[in-house]
Order: structure tokens, then sequence, then C-alpha cells
């Protein structure tokens, strides 16, 4: 069963750095197919697609986040992570790691299936002084 | 960018009621490339559909996707204790670029 565990400190001041770590187990961050990807949720509020990796180091980020976030990859530990800068008290919510499946069909056609299988826990990041 | 509009807001319905949410794009979405999720207090997203119709592994057949184009929907068949929760629909566009819908709360009445 793949489990994925975000780690990293739950308090950043604001316009430093936030930094989080997300462990895969019972599975290879290498697999094809899967993007691994940050989602996050300010409190009481709903899902926010960050970013996404592939294990090749390929990226690709939503707009708004775009010049302050940064995904990597480390095959060698099974692990990715997010850098978002100059954080904000906006910047406040649980982040959630997650497995992106971009899966061929071929069907009653062809094409692509695109979805989040499996996530963390997620970990609250407060952004504060 | 595709907008994802979901309604309602809230759903109020007791155990064993139908609960329609619906979820409409502000352009068309590729039906592959629709899923819905459903969120426990204080847990992660739960993956239920994908493909707009297609069940995930281990949900329940009282789930049921439908809708192609612009509008989509999410059925519960008869409403269990542990389907009140907030669920959302989630779309993929070849920017890349993936959205979240609000999200509809089905509350207990």
């Amino acid at each position: 069963q793949l489990q994925l565990q975000e780690s990293g400190p739950g308090l950043v001041k604001p316009s430093e750095t936030l930094s989080l770590t997300c462990t895969v187990s019972g599975g290879s961050i290498t697999t094809s197919s899967y993007y691994w990807a940050w989602i996050r949720q300010s409190p009481g509020k709903g899902l926010e697609w960050i970013g996404s990796i592939y294990y090749d180091g390929s990226t690709y980020y939503t707009p708004s986040l775009k010049s302050r976030v940064a995904l990597s990859v480390d095959m060698s530990k099974n692990q990715f992570s997010l850098r978002l800068k100059s954080v904000t008290a906006a910047d406040t919510a649980v982040y959630f790691c997650a497995r992106l499946v971009e899966r061929y069909y071929s069907y009653e056609g062809s094409g692509y299936y695109v979805y989040f299988d499996y996530w963390g826990q997620g970990t609250l990041v407060t952004v504060s002084s | 960018e595709t907008v994802l509009t979901q309604s309602p807001d809230t759903l109020s319905l007791s155990p064993g009621e139908r609960a329609t949410l619906s979820c409409r794009a502000s352009q068309i979405v590729i039906s592959s490339y629709l899923a819905w999720y459903q969120q426990r207090p204080g847990q992660a997203p739960r993956l239920l559909i994908y493909g707009a119709s297609s069940r995930a592994s281990g949900v329940p057949d009282r789930f049921s996707g439908s809708g192609s184009g612009t509008d989509f929907t999410l059925t519960i068949s008869r409403l269990e204790p542990e389907d009140f929760a907030v669920y959302y629909c989630q779309q993929f566009e070849s920017s890349p670029r993936l959205t979240f819908g609000g999200g509809t709360k089905v509350e207990i009445k």
C-alpha cells in the first residue's frame, strides 16, 4: 500500500521560505505514469493545486504561485520537496502531497485519465512572526 | 483558465436520501480529466470518481458520476452516516494546469 508523509516546520516567519518534504513508501517515485504533487488548503477553504513534478525533474505550477515555488525530487530517498519563498500570512494552510496519475486508456476511444489517487495526511504550516 | 463552480454550497439531507451535486465548468472539460473527491473533517481528500464516471477502487456503488462537456454530476443514491462530508470536483487542462471546484458540503438535516 502506497503511503505519503509530509514533513517540515509547522511555523515559518513572513518573508522567509517554506520548505516541505514528502516521503513516499510502498512504491517507487520513479514509476512511469505518475507525477507527484503538492496541494494546499487554507483554513476553512477549498483545495488549491500548487504544482506537480515527474521523477525526471520536469515540473508544472499553478500560475499564481509560479514565481515563488520550486519542486524537486530526490530519487535516492524516494522523496519530493516543495519550496515556497517570500511567504505571507496568506500562505498559511494545510499542505498535502499526493500522487497524480496520468494513465492512458484505449477502450471506447483513447486518451488519458488524470486524477490524484493517494494523499498524505497533510501538515499545517502557519506563517507568523 | 477553466473555473469549476460547484452547487449548492451546502446540501442538507437525511440519511437514506439521495444527494445530487453539480460541478459546472467555464469551458469544455474532457471527461477523462474530471474527478470527484470526498473530504471528511481533519482528513485528506479521498478519490471517489475519475474519468467523470468511473468509481475508484473500494468506493461503494451508491456513488456515481455522470456528465460531459461543461456539466458534471456526482450522485449518492442513499446517504449513509459516513457520507456527510465535503465533496470536490477537479479537472485537468493541457496548459498544463489542475483546478478544484469550491466544494459542496453535505450535512445532516
